[in-house]
């Protein structure tokens, strides 16, 4: 079965300063993808990024971008320029190719706060 | 706009009550699943659908039933809630075209 760990539970950063989140995982699947999900204080799960394990090229969406190791399963989440209203609990999820589990399987979390 | 809503988005009840969380999405995802979150644990999956009357146990399916008679529906049914059953309920839905899930709202349950 996959795991995933978020090692750290929790991390803090200064606004405009930059802050990377740890995800490892583990699996014998050699096609699979990868996620990053935000959760604000209002409880609502927000994808801020995905991966495809067969793409090669990390992916970014604005500030947010991966360091994707395959070889390592290591997706760590890099927020550049942090922003007070990055301040949530991030998720980082693993989901197999379609057609097999629907599941998605989470890290414990990883809560951050962002200091003014 | 595209959305999966949850209803309740609060409920607390007392042992032994059956109660139902709704579920619905106007996606006409295939995919719809259940995941309960516990502090410390993140989130876990209780019940999956991969379409009309196809349901699946996940990882902590013990005290939860759940239907699909309809595509855009998955209610999640406590028929003798437990103490232990208190927790942030996330319905979800996906297509087969694309991996991405989208989430309800979150349903908070405490059974006293």
């Amino acid at each position: 079965a996959q795991t995933v760990t978020q090692s750290q539970p929790e991390m803090s950063v200064q606004e405009a300063e930059t802050v990377t989140l740890s995800c490892t995982y583990d699996t014998s699947e050699s096609d699979y993808y990868l996620f990053w999900y935000k959760q604000p204080p209002s409880r609502q799960m927000i994808l801020v990024i995905r991966q495809e394990a067969y793409k090669q090229q990390n992916a970014t969406e604005n500030r947010f971008s991966v360091n994707f190791q395959k070889a390592a399963k290591s997706f760590s989440l890099k927020i550049s320029d942090s922003q007070l209203g990055d301040a949530a609990m991030y998720f980082c999820a693993y989901r197999s190719p379609q057609g097999g589990s629907e599941k998605l399987v989470f890290g414990k979390g990883t809560k951050l706060t962002v200091n003014p | 706009e595209a959305q999966v809503t949850q209803n309740p988005r609060y409920l607390i009840t007392v042992t032994g009550k059956k109660l139902t969380v709704t579920c619905s999405q106007n996606m006409n995802h295939e995919y719809m699943s259940w995941y309960r979150q516990d502090p410390g644990l993140g989130l876990r999956q209780i019940y999956y659908s991969m379409n009309v009357e196809v349901t699946d146990k996940g990882d902590v399916p013990e005290g939860y039933k759940v239907s699909r008679k309809e595509k855009r529906n998955f209610p999640l049914i406590l028929e003798s809630p437990s103490p232990n059953q208190t927790s942030l309920y996330f319905c979800a839905s996906s297509s087969f075209r694309n991996t991405e899930a989208f989430f309800g709202q979150g349903t908070r349950l405490t059974v006293v």
